[in-house]
């Protein structure tokens, strides 16, 4: 089946610093990528929705130049976490949309747990 | 704006009782429900979408546009059921994104 990988999945960092996280479909392509944000027994909440080849679409309230994502081939979506700051912390998860199905379905990476001290 | 609501956050059953799973949503459209599961320590996963209609591990749910409800359900609860679950919704079309509920942990006891 569809498998879609993120690294690192666990990352600690002080505070000021970027981080980058990757979101990798191992065996499909993915023209659509989405980021989410999931906090401690909470639902995912969608940050944005990244397209290959193209600028990613934000949801209301998320600071593009906060969370800077960049799809640059239809495998790999990456969102980076500028000047990060305690608030930042989460968990991080991407999705990815199969193109060859065309089905709504995505695929969930095993996410990335963000700390920033 | 699309919403996805499951009233409740936790359901605690023993093995072989009936389970339901509530979900509730808004969309002024023609929306596509899907049930997700997140089993302990493993990623997010599809479990069903309601245009499938099929039967997944023995679990069913039926898109009620009258009610717009989407609720799971399994006459038979087993232990490996035990996760988390959570309903979304997508509007029709390519590119559309996923509105999550809040999700509701099952507990199954033997």
């Amino acid at each position: 089946g569809a498998v879609v990988s993120q690294h690192p999945s666990r990352v600690i960092c002080k505070s000021g610093t970027s981080v980058k996280i990757e979101c990798r479909s191992l065996d499909f392509q993915a023209t659509t990528m989405f980021w989410y944000r999931q906090f401690p027994k909470q639902s995912l909440m969608l940050m944005a929705t990244s397209n290959e080849g193209s600028k990613a679409t934000y949801e209301q309230g998320v600071e593009k130049d906060k969370f800077l994502i960049n799809h640059a081939s239809l495998t790999l979506s990456t969102l980076t976490v500028t000047s990060a700051h305690p608030e930042d912390s989460s968990f991080y998860i991407c999705s990815a949309r199969d193109k060859g199905t065309g089905k709504e379905t995505q695929y969930f990476g095993p996410g990335t747990r963000l700390l920033v001290l | 704006a699309q919403r996805v609501t499951q009233p409740e956050k936790l359901l605690s059953v023993f093995k072989g009782a009936p389970v339901e799973l509530k979900c509730n949503y808004s969309y002024s459209g023609s929306p596509e429900l899907f049930w997700y599961v997140q089993y302990s320590r493993q990623r997010l996963q599809l479990l069903l979408r309601h245009i499938s209609r099929e039967s997944i591990k023995g679990f069913t749910a039926d898109l009620n546009k009258g009610e717009t409800s989407f609720h799971l359900k399994k006459p038979f609860a087993q232990e490996e059921d035990s996760a988390m679950y959570y309903c979304a919704l997508s509007e029709s079309g390519a590119n559309s994104k996923l509105t999550f509920g809040k999700g509701i942990t099952l507990s199954v006891r033997p």
